[in-house]
């Protein structure tokens, strides 16, 4: 089993669609969590950490349930720009190590 | 101002050979980084360093030393490419991971092509 699971994708969107990405990851002693964006050919930025409580930055919120080791994002009323591979990140060992999932494509259609 | 750069973005070069890529960082973060995206687009992290101290070598091949010169530079020299080499490295740097907040912003990445 890989240690961070996500959905396989791809996912095509019409514009204003909402969107949910699931993530599992394998070590229950995993710190730290977040949601990270790639474009083509760039580099990964974060898009948002995500808190046991669930959090919110506009259109996107996460949600983290540690009992069932599963990470959520959520988009909403989703826009062009938004086409991009979203990561899940997870990290463990003190913080040090970090693993990435495979990534979750995401096309958004006008 | 750039924040985390890496030097040279492309590299093409024969197997065998031994080839050097360089990071900076001058975000003042006390971690750094090396990560591989290999064709298949799978992020996978290589080493870890905390003040300039070596914490993470996801089983790396020995062709692989990092040296941290200090704290804010990662360099990577690989030794005898071979053709799995083939990868976009990227570089990161963070706070420790006990110091809020500790994201990892990335470098642009090398696109290193062995043939």
């Amino acid at each position: 089993r890989k240690e961070v699971e996500q959905d396989p994708g791809p996912f095509n969107v019409p514009e204003g669609a909402t969107v949910a990405f699931n993530c599992t990851y394998s070590n229950s002693a995993s710190q730290s969590f977040f949601w990270y964006r790639q474009d083509c050919r760039k580099e990964p930025k974060l898009l948002m950490s995500v808190y046991s409580s669930g959090n919110e930055d506009g259109r996107f919120t996460a949600q983290l349930n540690r009992a069932s080791q599963y990470i959520s994002l959520l988009i909403r009323d989703s826009k062009l720009s938004d086409s991009a591979t979203y990561l899940c990140v997870v990290r463990g060992n003190g913080g040090f190590k970090t693993i990435f999932g495979a990534g979750t494509r995401l096309f958004v259609k006008a | 101002d750039t924040a985390v750069s890496q030097t040279p973005k492309y590299l093409v070069t024969q197997m065998g050979n031994d080839k050097s890529i360089k990071c900076e960082q001058n975000l003042g973060h006390d971690t750094m980084y090396w990560y591989k995206q290999d064709s298949k687009k799978f992020l996978k992290i290589m080493f870890s360093y905390n003040n300039k101290e070596l914490i993470i070598n996801e089983t790396v091949p020995n062709r692989f030393s990092p040296k941290s010169p200090d704290k804010a530079h990662l360099n990577l020299h690989i030794n005898s490419l071979e053709l799995g080499d083939s990868a976009v490295y990227f570089c990161a740097s963070s706070q420790p991971p006990w110091t809020a907040p500790y994201e990892q912003y990335f470098g642009p990445g090398t696109r290193l092509t062995v043939t």
